[in-house]
């Protein structure tokens, strides 16, 4: 079984760029998050959704970045304008809810020059 | 609100020396427990988890025992190898909420 799938693995763009970051769930799970993670403030919940609709939002930085789900296999991520300091890790997660284990991607690293 | 309290790292060992990594929590309600471990360039794994009291979780020769009594979820293993060598994350998932509480995790480097 395929387990979550995230892309790209490594993303490097300029300052101002748009970034999108992208991730598929496991197949059956009803629940995605986004998650950020760098040294100095550790794993932080950006977003997650349950059957495709944002429930929790309030983890997102700023307007700059925005998550969609359009269906139960995949979500995006997206950042515009990005800036140096949005440089970091994104993982995405996926579970069958409660108090079930989350199943993470291998993430994507994201710097912003 | 919950919390997780996890001790601060890295802690260093010599391959086959005894492991403990501490971990407190904060919660409302009856949670269920979990031990993540994050490997480089990877993310985090599930690597045990417990969901009532008195419970162990267990895997690969990790052991944890979910005490309410003390609101503890301490990492054990008795002999620890270089390729244990990782990051670890406590965490808790209450039913009421779907958004688990992640401790700041513990580097362990473990040296030859």
């Amino acid at each position: 079984d395929a387990g979550v799938i995230q892309s790209p693995r490594h993303e490097v763009t300029e300052m101002g760029q748009e970034v999108t970051l992208r991730c598929k769930p496991i197949s059956g799970h009803d629940y995605l998050f986004w998650y950020r993670q760098t040294m100095m403030r550790g794993l932080e919940l950006l977003i997650y959704f349950n059957n495709n609709v944002p429930i929790d939002d309030s983890g997102m930085p700023e307007d700059r970045f925005s998550a969609k789900m359009p269906n139960a296999s995949f979500s995006t991520l997206k950042i515009q304008p990005s800036e140096p300091r949005d440089s970091a890790v994104y993982f995405c997660a996926s579970s069958s809810g409660g108090q079930q284990p989350q199943h993470f991607g291998d993430g994507t690293r994201l710097s912003i020059l | 609100g919950n919390s997780v309290t996890q001790m601060e790292g890295p802690v260093t060992l010599s391959e086959e020396a005894f492991l403990t990594i501490n971990c407190t929590y904060t919660a409302t309600g009856y949670p269920s427990l979990f031990w993540y471990v994050q490997y480089p360039g990877e993310g985090l794994q599930l690597l045990l988890k417990a969901t009532k009291a008195d419970d162990k979780g267990s895997n690969k020769g990790f052991e944890a025992t979910y005490r309410k009594e003390t609101t503890s979820f301490h990492l054990e293993k008795g002999s620890v190898q270089v390729s244990d060598s990782a990051v670890y994350f406590c965490a808790l998932s209450e039913g009421g909420s779907y958004i688990p509480t992640f401790g700041r995790g513990t580097s362990l480097i473990v040296h030859p």
